[in-house]
């Protein structure tokens, strides 16, 4: 089961920031927090990842709580090409291998 | 070149045909991956391969037969498959690496192919 929690959807305007939040209460010390998002009829992508402290990327920024049990995207300017499902995705080591495990995600519509 | 390919893009077969899916990644990474989506929802892991040796099984159906005949190449050969196995299949590949961040292993992903099961 997916260890993290998101709102379903949210909307924002273009050219706006957007912050897409993230509950991982369970989070345990060693776990990667990941973004991955999913535009219409494609494939997912990487976003962005961090483990404890804040991360910036040609993409986006990455803030994660001092508790580690919360974190949030940041696209500093949306726009309609931001369009997507975004995923918070804690990462599972399974015999050497990882697991991305999926949650339901936030479905960020963005207005022109 | 970070771009993973599948084909078919688009495939319709009937409950007693045996079809295969094709994914290829020229980057030279050592994790393959099905995942299974369907619509509306989230991605579903199926199959992990490390090292072209099948590392992790999700409990898949035995009418879902993953290969990974060399490195760069994952078919999933399907028989006998239902209607509600139709979806949306997708493949990723992996190499895990040292980035700014620790260690990092991202995920490419492919288009996927659109599975309809008559």
């Amino acid at each position: 089961d997916a260890k993290t929690t998101q709102p379903n959807s949210m909307e924002s305007n273009e050219e706006e920031p957007v912050h897409l939040p993230c509950n991982h209460s369970t989070i345990s010390g060693t776990d990667y927090i990941h973004w991955y998002r999913q535009l219409p009829s494609q494939g997912p992508e990487y976003v962005i990842h961090g483990l404890t402290s804040n991360v910036n990327n040609r993409m986006a920024s990455l803030a994660i709580a001092e508790d580690r049990k919360s974190s949030t995207l940041i696209l500093h300017r949306a726009t309609l090409r931001d369009a997507a499902v975004y995923y918070c995705i804690l990462i599972e080591r399974w015999g050497g291998s990882e697991k991305l495990v999926f949650g339901k995600g936030t479905k960020l519509t963005v207005n022109p | 070149d970070t771009e993973v390919t599948q084909t078919p893009k688009h495939l319709v077969m009937g409950m007693t045909n045996k079809k295969s899916l094709k994914c290829e990644q020229h980057m030279g990474h050592r994790a393959m991956y099905w995942y299974k989506q369907k619509a509306k929802k989230p991605p579903e892991l199926m199959f992990v391969y490390s090292y072209e040796k099948l590392s992790i099984n999700e409990s898949v159906p035995s009418r879902f037969s993953p290969e990974c005949p060399n490195s760069s190449l994952l078919n999933l050969h399907l028989h006998a498959l239902q209607p509600e196995d139709s979806a949306l299949y997708l493949c990723a590949s992996s190499q895990e690496r040292q980035g700014s961040q620790g260690r990092q292993e991202t995920q490419y992903f492919g288009p996927g192919t659109r599975l309809l099961v008559l």
